[in-house]
């Protein structure tokens, strides 16, 4: 199975911060990954897909890029709406899996 | 609106089945593969399993392999988990999710409110 290990778990930031998260892959995945949010109790929302690709919607200041093993996702300008927990996962191979998340909260 | 409404889950024996079922409205369900996906209070997500849009491929997590059947009904557009033989450790809140694809496992870009499994004696 592929891991994929997210850093930070939590992470602290003011209103304005850019805030950025990354995502490793215990193997080389191309550019087969996704960046989700999930709000408290809410169901996850796909923000990145391809690991940069811009969901219809999404604010432009989330991005993400990476390919290979090393992913990142960024939050240019952290809002109040933005605290949630991030995750991304990987769809190269089965099983699909998932990082452990960060959660994201304003100081 | 594309909309998925999970329903079924519930306090359940150990050992015992359960069948959960997700309705799908608001896209042409016959398009997209779907998926099961769970997630333990206060935990991470857990890809449960998947099917292609025509039920000829399906994919499960060796936790759940050979105890939960996935499986979906294009003519009333539902998706289907059944789980049997349940442990304590398939307690979760389970999701079904809509991929962007047909055929292949890649993207889960709707997902439904999730309903609540309890298993426990």
């Amino acid at each position: 199975d592929i891991q994929m290990t997210q850093s930070p778990s939590s992470l602290s930031a003011s209103v304005g911060d850019r805030v950025t998260i990354t995502c490793q892959a215990s193997q080389d995945i191309n550019n087969c990954l996704n960046w989700y949010q999930q709000k408290p109790g809410k169901a996850p929302k796909l923000l990145i897909y391809d690991a940069s690709n811009l969901e219809t919607g999404v604010p432009s200041r989330f991005s993400g890029s990476g390919s290979g093993t090393d992913f990142i996702f960024t939050i240019s300008s952290l809002q109040p709406e933005d605290t949630a927990t991030y995750y991304c996962q990987q769809y190269d191979n089965l099983p699909l899996t998932f990082g452990g998340g960060t959660k994201v909260e304003i100081k | 609106e594309v909309q998925l409404v999970e329903s079924g889950g519930g306090l359940v024996q150990p050992g015992r089945s359960l069948r959960l079922s997700c309705a799908a409205s608001g896209f042409t369900f016959d398009d997209y593969a779907m998926h099961w996906v769970r997630q333990t209070p206060g935990k991470g997500l857990e890809w449960v399993s998947s099917i292609s849009w025509n039920s000829g491929r399906t994919a499960y997590a060796d936790s759940v392999k050979g105890r939960f059947a996935i499986s979906r009904d294009n003519v009333i557009n539902s998706l289907y988990l059944q789980m049997s033989s349940l442990r304590a450790e398939d307690t979760a809140f389970y999701y079904c999710a809509k991929d962007r694809r047909a055929e292949n496992y890649c993207y889960m870009d709707v997902w439904g409110r999730g309903t609540t499994v309890t298993v426990s004696s």
